[in-house]
C-alpha cells in the first residue's frame, strides 16, 4: 500500500538544463509535502515544502508545483548543477499528525557536466 | 552547531541477538522520531518520541522492537532477538517544538547519518 510513489527510479540531466521530480500520491487526508535530498551515507536533508493551500512554493533554483486534483506534485531545478545530484525523496503528512512522514521510494538525479 | 548524531554507524549482529541504536537530537530539539528503510523502499514512520514519552508507535513492530527517550541522555532504539528481516538503515531525525506540544506544520525534520544494520 504505497501511498506516496515516485514511478521514476532515475533521471538524467545535463548541467545548465532543467529537471523535472515528480511524485503523485493516493491519501488525499495529506495536507503537507515535502522533497528532501540524499547523498550516500548519509541522512536526508530537507529541500523544500509546500502545503496544500497553495499550489506553488519556490526557493531558489527549486520549485514546487501541487496539483491537488490530479494528486500530483513536482519538483523543479533550474539550472542543475552537477552537485545536485542525488537521490530525491518525496514525502507527505496529514493534519493531525503532521509528525509522520510517508516517503516516496525516490528518485536519483544524475546531472552531468 | 552539531546536528543529529547517529552511532554505531554500521552495526552487525547474528540472528538472536539484540542490537541498540542510538541518536543525540540537535540541541534545543526535544521531538525524536525514529524511521527504517529497507533495501530499494523509502524511509518509513516507525515511532515519534518526546522527553520520557511514546507519543506515537504505530509504526514500530509490535514484537521485539521498543524505542525510549529518557530524561538524561540519546533516545535508543532497541531490537531484541534480531532476524535477517531486520537489516535494513534506520534513521533518526529531530524536530523542536513550537507553540504547545506539537511540532508546527512547518514539520521540518532534521535527520542523523542513519545506523547500517546487517543480520547475519
Amino acid at each position: 500500500d504505497q501511498q506516496v510513489k515516485q514511478n521514476s527510479p532515475s533521471l538524467s540531466v545535463q548541467e545548465g538544463r532543467i529537471s523535472i521530480l515528480n511524485c503523485d500520491y493516493t491519501n488525499s487526508m495529506f495536507d503537507y509535502f515535502l522533497w528532501y535530498k540524499k547523498y550516500p551515507a548519509e541522512g536526508p536533508t530537507f529541500l523544500i515544502s509546500i502545503s496544500s493551500i497553495k499550489d506553488k512554493n519556490e526557493d531558489g533554483r527549486f520549485t514546487v508545483f501541487l496539483n491537488k486534483s490530479a494528486k500530483h506534485l513536482s519538483l523543479h531545478i533550474v539550472p542543475s548543477q552537477p552537485g545536485d545530484s542525488a537521490v530525491y525523496f518525496c514525502a507527505a503528512s496529514a493534519g493531525g499528525s503532521n509528525y509522520k512522514l510517508t516517503f516516496g521510494k525516490g528518485t536519483l538525479l544524475t546531472v552531468n557536466p | 552547531n552539531a546536528g543529529v548524531m547517529q552511532n554505531p554507524r554500521h552495526l552487525v549482529r547474528r540472528r538472536g541477538q539484540e542490537a541498540r541504536l542510538r541518536c543525540s537530537p540537535m540541541k534545543g530539539h526535544s521531538h525524536v522520531y525514529w524511521y527504517r528503510q529497507l533495501p530499494e523502499e523509502g524511509l518509513k514512520f516507525m515511532v515519534y518520541l518526546q522527553k520520557e514519552n511514546i507519543i506515537d508507535e504505530s509504526g514500530m513492530p509490535k514484537e521485539r522492537f521498543s524505542a525510549e527517550f529518557p530524561k538524561e541522555g540519546p533516545s535508543i532504539l532497541r531490537i531484541q532477538q534480531v532476524v535477517r528481516g531486520d537489516s535494513a538503515a534506520y534513521f533518526c531525525a529531530s524536530s523542536r517544538a513550537t507553540s504547545g506540544d506539537f511540532p508546527s506544520s512547518y514539520n521540518e525534520q532534521f535527520f542523523g547519518p542513519g545506523t547500517r544494520l546487517t543480520v547475519l
